[in-house]
């Protein structure tokens, strides 16, 4: 069985101010793909990043940075120097070769910034 | 590119009440997902089509739910005898395929009240 746990969460953060939203997986598979997604108030998951487990790099996109570490089976994400538009429900989810095309998702992280 | 759109955008129905969503994925994307969320829970996965063939449904998706994809572009997902437990987010998403861990696209789903 798949899972995915977010432990915070809520973050309530200044703007311009770092932040970092944890992501724990577990699974059997050996290949697997983990994936980080925005859901904004209006309720649309906006797809971030995609990250393969034989791929450990990790990966800057402007303020947005992504650390992956099997060792510790986690996938973590964050938010450079923060902005009110980064608020936002985030979810990270894993999907893998034995679990079809199902995405396990984890409960989420409510992001909220403040100016 | 347009993305995956949904409607209606909200639902209300009266307890035992059949409703039908309609989603239509991205141009040429041949895989549709749909999932289910709660509130304050990430996405859970209901069933997933292959152009016009069901591929997977999870056991959250029970005898009063039915998906289909006639023509292998857009899909309806329908629910007879509605239950007030049925009040959800539902979201479809498709992706290129035939890869099975692809990258998921979501529309804006459809949000549901049972009353």
């Amino acid at each position: 069985a798949q899972k995915v746990t977010q432990a915070q969460t809520e973050i309530s953060v200044v703007e311009k101010e770092d932040v970092t939203l944890d992501c724990v997986y577990e699974t059997r598979d050996t290949t697997y793909y983990l994936f980080w997604y925005k859901q904004p108030p209006s309720g649309e998951l906006v797809f971030l990043i995609r990250r393969n487990s034989f791929d450990e790099q990790n990966e800057i996109s402007g303020r947005y940075s992504w650390n992956f570490q099997k060792s510790t089976s986690s996938f973590n994400f964050t938010i450079t120097a923060s902005q009110v538009v980064d608020s936002a429900v985030y979810f990270c989810a894993l999907g893998g070769d034995t679990s079809g095309s199902r995405l396990t998702f984890g409960e989420g992280t409510q992001l909220t910034v403040n100016p | 590119d347009t993305g995956v759109s949904q409607n209606p955008r909200h639902k209300i129905t009266k307890r035992g009440q059949n409703v039908t969503f309609r989603c239509d994925p991205i141009s040429e994307h041949n895989r549709l997902y749909w999932y289910r969320q709660t509130l304050g829970q990430g996405p859970e996965f209901l069933t997933y089509f292959q152009n016009e063939a069901q591929l997977e449904k999870s056991r959250l998706l029970s005898d009063r739910f039915s998906a289909e994809r006639p023509k292998g572009s857009f899909s309806t997902l329908e629910i007879q005898r509605t239950e007030q437990g049925d009040s959800a987010m539902y979201l479809c998403a498709s992706s290129l395929g035939p890869g099975s861990t692809d990258t998921q696209y979501f529309g804006p789903g459809t949000r549901l009240t049972v009353l």
